[in-house]
């Protein structure tokens, strides 16, 4: 069964450092999100693609945060400089252009 | 502003008994609702949804109901299985997957 692949799984970096988190979606799937979640709170949407354009990131934080989806299929999220509060799960989903969204296993990150 | 509300973090049922998690919302313009269900280390997985044109849509021993008129909607799960412990995420959107919200989630716990 086709799945959502994200990579790393896990990172540990320093505050002011530059971390980016990669996401390759369902074949065929238009639309890619990325999602940030803290512990004990659900996914907060972060950026929305359909294809290789930005349809919402009006959750973004652009002065840190960024994301491209160049060709329309894999997606990177980068934060440049972390924060300690990045401190999270970074979590992407692809969606054929239904409202189920599926997600990958989500990339865990700590900012010391 | 939690648009999206899972007003109990946990709940605790007995193998073979229901089990009922409730989600209120606030937007009215919501039209797809959503549970999904997450498994530690692992990335949310669809469940069952619901058109805001139905009441009532069942999968198996999934049901989700919607009351739109108190904008709450709660999913049903008979008979209960140990397999099913795990975060229950309710999530709304504008149709088209566009602006989803998730709710905090609830943690359910079934007792063998």
């Amino acid at each position: 069964e086709a799945e959502v692949a994200q990579s790393p799984r896990y990172k540990i970096t320093e505050k002011s450092q530059a971390v980016a988190f990669w996401c390759d979606p369902i074949s065929g799937h238009a639309t890619l999100y990325w999602y940030r979640q803290i512990l004990g709170q659900g996914p907060e949407l972060l950026v929305q693609f359909q294809d290789e354009s930005v349809v919402d990131d009006s959750q973004l934080p652009k002065d840190r945060f960024s994301a491209e989806r160049l060709k329309g299929v894999d997606s990177t999220l980068k934060i440049q400089p972390a924060e300690l509060g990045d401190s999270a799960m970074y979590l992407c989903a692809s969606s054929p252009g239904q409202e189920t969204q599926y997600f990958g296993p989500g990339t865990r990150l700590l900012v010391l | 502003d939690q648009q999206v509300k899972q007003n109990s973090p946990s709940l605790s049922v007995q193998e073979g008994r229901i089990s009922i998690l409730n989600c209120d919302y606030t937007n009215s313009m919501f039209d797809y609702f959503l549970w999904y269900k997450k498994y530690p280390a692992e990335g949310p997985t669809f469940l069952i949804s619901i058109s805001s044109i139905k009441d009532k849509n069942e999968d198996g021993r999934f049901t989700v109901f919607l009351n739109k008129s108190a904008k709450h909607l709660s999913l049903h799960i008979v008979p209960s299985q140990p397999g099913d412990s795990a975060v229950y995420f309710c999530a709304a959107s504008l149709g088209g997957g566009f602006k989803t919200i998730f709710g905090a989630g609830t943690r359910l716990f079934v007792k063998a």
